[in-house]
């Protein structure tokens, strides 16, 4: 079935590491995608990872993959303000996008 | 270079009435997506097409949902009746798609918030 988890809220103070995290129920996703949709805006892809990788690291941005456990996770370093936001994981099924519930990441100051 | 273009905006209708979302999505994309999210959901997608054809469609209501994409590249959703339960976000998506194996990166657009009373 087609099924993917995340947390609901998530609050870290401003400088720390944020960590979302995502299950996902279908292994034949090629690749995994983070958006990010901030209020009244569409949606904008953060990173993506092929499912054959385990881990990705964009500037302060760090995907890793657990396939076994189909296990999907976002760290954010240094959380600033401008990363309070919603946070969607997305696995593609031949090109159809499943998304996840999101994650309401906020920052405190 | 332009994003993914929607109109209207926000939509305000009471129950019963038509209402039209307009997509006007990146220039040269062959797949166009359409959309829904309700209040505190991941997006839903309601159709998609390669260019001018509807290749899936399977989620989307029939029985008062229709979608158009003239000459493979605007689109258009309608809703006829609207019902209280249609109130949402309603996203547009585009990407250049090279394969199901492929990356394909979807751009979307701002979205229309459809309020029906």
């Amino acid at each position: 079935g087609e099924d993917v988890e995340q947390s609901l809220f998530l609050s870290v103070r401003e400088g720390d590491s944020s960590v979302i995290n995502c299950t996902y129920t279908d292994s034949s996703s090629t690749y995994l995608y983070w958006y990010k949709q901030e209020p009244g805006a569409g949606l904008q892809l953060l990173t993506y990872i092929f499912s054959n990788m385990d881990m990705k690291q964009d500037q302060r941005l760090t995907v890793l993959l657990n396939k076994k456990d189909k296990h999907l996770s976002l760290r954010i370093a240094d959380t600033q303000t401008g990363d309070s936001a919603i946070y969607f994981c997305a696995e593609n099924l031949w090109i159809r996008y499943i998304f996840g519930t999101g994650t309401r990441l906020k920052v405190l100051a | 270079e332009a994003g993914v273009v929607q109109s209207p905006r926000y939509k305000i209708i009471e129950k019963k009435q038509p209402v039209a979302f307009w997509c006007n999505p990146i220039s040269g994309h062959n797949t166009l997506y359409w959309y829904r999210q309700n209040l505190g959901q991941g997006p839903e997608l309601l159709i998609r097409y390669e260019n001018e054809e509807a290749v899936d469609d399977s989620q989307l209501p029939k029985d008062r949902f229709s979608a158009e994409r003239l000459k493979g590249v605007d689109s258009t959703l309608k809703i006829q009746p609207a019902e209280l339960g249609d109130s949402a976000v309603y996203l547009c998506a585009s990407s250049l798609t090279q394969g199901a194996n492929s990356y394909n990166e979807q751009f979307f657009g701002p979205g229309t918030r459809l309020t029906v009373l």
